[in-house]
C-alpha cells in the first residue's frame, strides 16, 4: 500500500463548477500535509497547507483534514481553465515528505 | 532570489553511461531533496540533506545512485552505470527548515537512457 493514496483521474469539471480532490495516507504519525500544483512539463509548487482537523481556506481553494479518517481534500471553487493541472497530495512524517501519485484536474471553458 | 537550479535540463545518454545531475539550492535554506518522477511511480523522494548531511538515503535505487552535498550551494545525484529504467524527470528541492514542508522545487532533469 502506498503511503498516500490519490484518485489519480482525470477529473472533468465545467468552468466556474467546484472540483473535489481526494487523499488518504496510510501513517497516523504524519502530522502535516500539503497540496502541490503541478502543470503539466514543469514542477510542482506548494499551494496549499494544513496541519490540524478542519477546514482550511485561502481564496478559491480550502484545504480539509480528518487524522481520524486519514483523509485529505482540497476544494477549488470556481474553477477556472488555468486551475487544469496534476494536484499532487503529500503527507509529512519527521523530515519525510511523501507525494501521492497525483490527481489530473481539467476544468473545461 | 533566482530559485533552485537544475543542470542538465535534458540529458540522453546511452546505456551503461555515467550521469551527473548538478543542483544549486536557494542560498539560506538548510534542506536539500532529491526526487525521481516517473508515470508510472509518481514522484518518489531518493534522499535528503540537512545542514549538507545525508539523513535518508533509502529512497535510492540501488548502488548505482550515489548523492552528494560537499557544500551548502551544490549537490550532485550520480548514476553509474545508466540503466533504461534510469529513464525520468529528476527533481531538486530545497526548503528553509527542514520539516515545514514547503519545498521548492527546481526546474527538473529529464533523463533518457536509451
Amino acid at each position: 500500500q502506498k503511503e498516500v493514496e490519490q484518485n489519480s483521474g482525470p477529473l472533468s469539471v465545467p468552468e466556474g463548477a467546484i472540483a473535489s480532490l481526494n487523499c488518504t495516507y496510510s501513517d497516523r504519525g504524519s502530522q502535516s500535509f500539503f497540496w502541490y500544483r503541478q502543470y503539466s512539463g514543469k514542477s510542482p509548487e506548494l499551494i496549499m497547507s494544513i496541519y490540524s482537523n478542519g477546514d482550511k481556506e485561502d481564496g478559491r481553494f480550502t484545504a480539509q483534514l480528518n487524522k481520524a479518517s486519514q483523509y485529505v481534500s482540497l476544494l477549488i471553487r470556481d474553477s477556472q481553465p488555468s486551475d487544469s493541472a496534476t494536484y499532487l497530495c503529500a503527507a509529512l512524517l519527521g523530515n519525510d515528505m511523501r507525494f501521492g501519485a497525483g490527481t489530473r484536474l481539467t476544468v473545461k471553458p | 532570489d533566482a530559485g533552485v537550479i537544475q543542470s542538465p535540463r535534458h540529458e540522453v545518454t546511452e546505456m551503461g553511461q555515467e550521469v551527473t545531475l548538478r543542483c544549486k539550492p536557494i542560498s539560506g535554506h538548510n534542506s536539500l531533496f532529491w526526487y525521481r518522477q516517473t508515470m508510472m511511480r509518481g514522484l518518489e523522494l531518493l534522499i535528503y540533506f540537512n545542514n549538507n548531511v545525508p539523513i535518508d538515503d533509502s529512497g535510492m535505487p540501488e548502488d548505482r545512485f550515489s548523492a552528494k552535498m560537499p557544500n551548502a550551494s551544490f549537490s550532485t545525484l550520480k548514476i553509474q552505470p545508466s540503466e533504461p529504467r534510469d529513464s525520468a524527470v529528476y527533481f531538486c528541492a530545497s526548503s528553509f527548515l527542514v520539516g515545514t514542508g514547503e519545498l521548492f522545487f527546481g526546474e527538473g532533469s529529464r533523463l533518457t537512457v536509451l
